[in-house]
């Protein structure tokens, strides 16, 4: 089955501790992105990769870091340093090179994390 | 700059159809996007529209694009109460560049 895996479902941390979201797919496509979601305010971009050894920052990437060495894996570390980091986390990957798909991005099933 | 603005409630009756609206700001878009989400899942995608086209329909679904006026529409016919989600539209310029969503919005469909 093709499709992004994202792990665990939830997750709980302790104030202070790193944290990191794993985020796999084999769908064979170039580009892969972060996103948080919290209650009202949508999808936040957190990084994202368009190709392996590649990334961008995006709005919000403060207190995040992200690594891409392999072209399947993206995962996320949530840092102490981010301040409010309570909020469901969703991955999503983009083919390239056919025209229609380009943009079109698929998403995984998301990772809940709660800071206790 | 890109901005994507959709209301935030909808609430509609078994059987009716639901038009969730949209308006986004980059002249540039080249697609268009409706996602779906359920509670505590990822996103969806519905469907999606190249700025060329004017309409798109798939089954229940019928994607409406104004692009003079910048408006974005999806109607669900014959809506079910396994349509109650919250809707996203996104929008995209094109090269692999992050979409840019809307806050989406949440249809609740009453039986």
């Amino acid at each position: 089955d093709g499709g992004i895996t994202q792990s665990p479902k939830y997750l709980f941390r302790k104030e202070g501790q790193n944290v990191t979201l794993s985020c796999e797919q084999n769908l064979n496509h170039d580009a892969m992105y972060w996103y948080r979601q919290d209650p009202g305010q949508g999808l936040r971009l957190i990084y994202y990769s368009q190709i392996v050894n590649d990334f961008q920052k995006g709005d919000i990437a403060e207190g995040y870091s992200v690594s891409r060495e392999k072209k399947e894996s993206f995962p996320l570390t949530v840092t102490s340093a981010q301040k409010n980091p309570t909020a469901f986390y969703l991955c999503a990957s983009s083919p390239s090179g056919v025209r229609e798909e380009i943009d079109t991005q698929y998403f995984g099933p998301g990772t809940r994390l709660t800071v206790l | 700059g890109e901005d994507v603005e959709q209301s935030l409630f909808l609430s509609v009756r078994e059987g009716d159809s639901s038009v969730i609206n949209c308006t986004y700001t980059d002249s540039s878009s080249t697609y268009l996007y409706w996602y779906k989400q359920e509670p505590g899942a990822g996103l969806q995608l519905l469907t999606y529209i190249f700025s060329n086209m004017d309409m798109k329909q798939d089954q229940r679904l019928t994607v409406l694009l104004n692009k003079k006026d910048k408006h974005l529409s999806l109607r669900i016919a014959d809506t079910q109460t396994g349509d109650s989600a919250i809707y996203f539209c996104a929008e995209s310029i094109g090269g692999n560049t992050p979409l840019v969503f809307g806050k989406g919005t949440r249809l609740s469909v009453i039986a």
